[in-house]
């Protein structure tokens, strides 16, 4: 079974810096989907940014981009220029081609100094 | 379109009480996926449907857990019997299959979330 897996519970950043969130996953797929989702408090999920396998190239959305390090099975999440607005959860996910379902890491938490 | 859609947001229930929440899709997925999430953890998968059928269930899904998808439009998850260990927020999301690649992004709903007293 895939697993997920983020070792960081909490981060935090000073406004205007950069974080890097960690991820790492277990799957014996070849092919497959990593995302990364944010959840503010009592707010709805919402997808950031997806990377698929096959690509080599990382994924970037304006000011969040991710190493995917395939051979490590390890995938980051680096936030630029970080704002008040970016403090939630983040969580990592899996999902398989043709995905039925994603599979979470158990998220961490981002908090945003001014 | 206005999004992923849930009611109730939040619901209290005695225990042994049924519980019925609704979850509306995005109108033009045909994926719908329900997941449990408890305090301080990532989202657990519970089922998920294709259009009206079912093609997938968890093991956390006990027999006193049902769902259904009848139009193949918007949901509805049953929790028969309630016990304090339903006590979750239970996410609905949908998604439709992005061109050209097989991902499916998925797209949540606000949640619904359940006391269990």
């Amino acid at each position: 079974a895939q697993t997920v897996t983020q070792s960081q519970p909490e981060m935090s950043v000073q406004e205007a810096e950069t974080v890097t969130l960690s991820c790492t996953y277990d799957t014996s797929e070849s092919d497959y989907y990593l995302f990364w989702y944010k959840q503010p408090p009592s707010r709805q999920m919402i997808l950031v940014i997806r990377q698929e396998a096959y690509k080599q190239q990382n994924a970037t959305e304006n000011r969040f981009s991710v190493n995917f390090q395939k051979a490590a099975k390890s995938f980051s999440l680096k936030i630029s220029d970080s704002q008040l607005g970016d403090a939630a959860m983040y969580f990592c996910a899996y999902s398989a081609p043709y995905g039925n379902k994603l599979v979470f890491g158990a998220g961490t938490i981002l908090r945003v100094k001014s | 379109d206005t999004g992923v859609s849930q009611d109730p947001r939040h619901k209290i229930t005695k225990r042994g009480q049924n519980v019925t929440f609704r979850c509306d899709p995005i109108s033009e997925h045909n994926r719908l996926y329900w997941y449990r999430q408890t305090l301080g953890q990532g989202p657990e998968f519970l089922t998920y449907f294709q259009n009206e059928a079912q093609l997938e269930k968890s093991r956390l899904l006990s027999d006193r857990f049902s769902a259904e998808r009848p139009k193949g439009s918007f949901s509805t998850l049953e929790i028969q019997r309630t016990e304090q260990g339903d006590s979750a927020m239970y996410l609905c999301a949908s998604s439709w299959k992005r061109r050209g690649t097989g991902a499916y992004e998925q797209y949540f709903g606000p949640g619904t979330r359940l006391t269990v007293t």
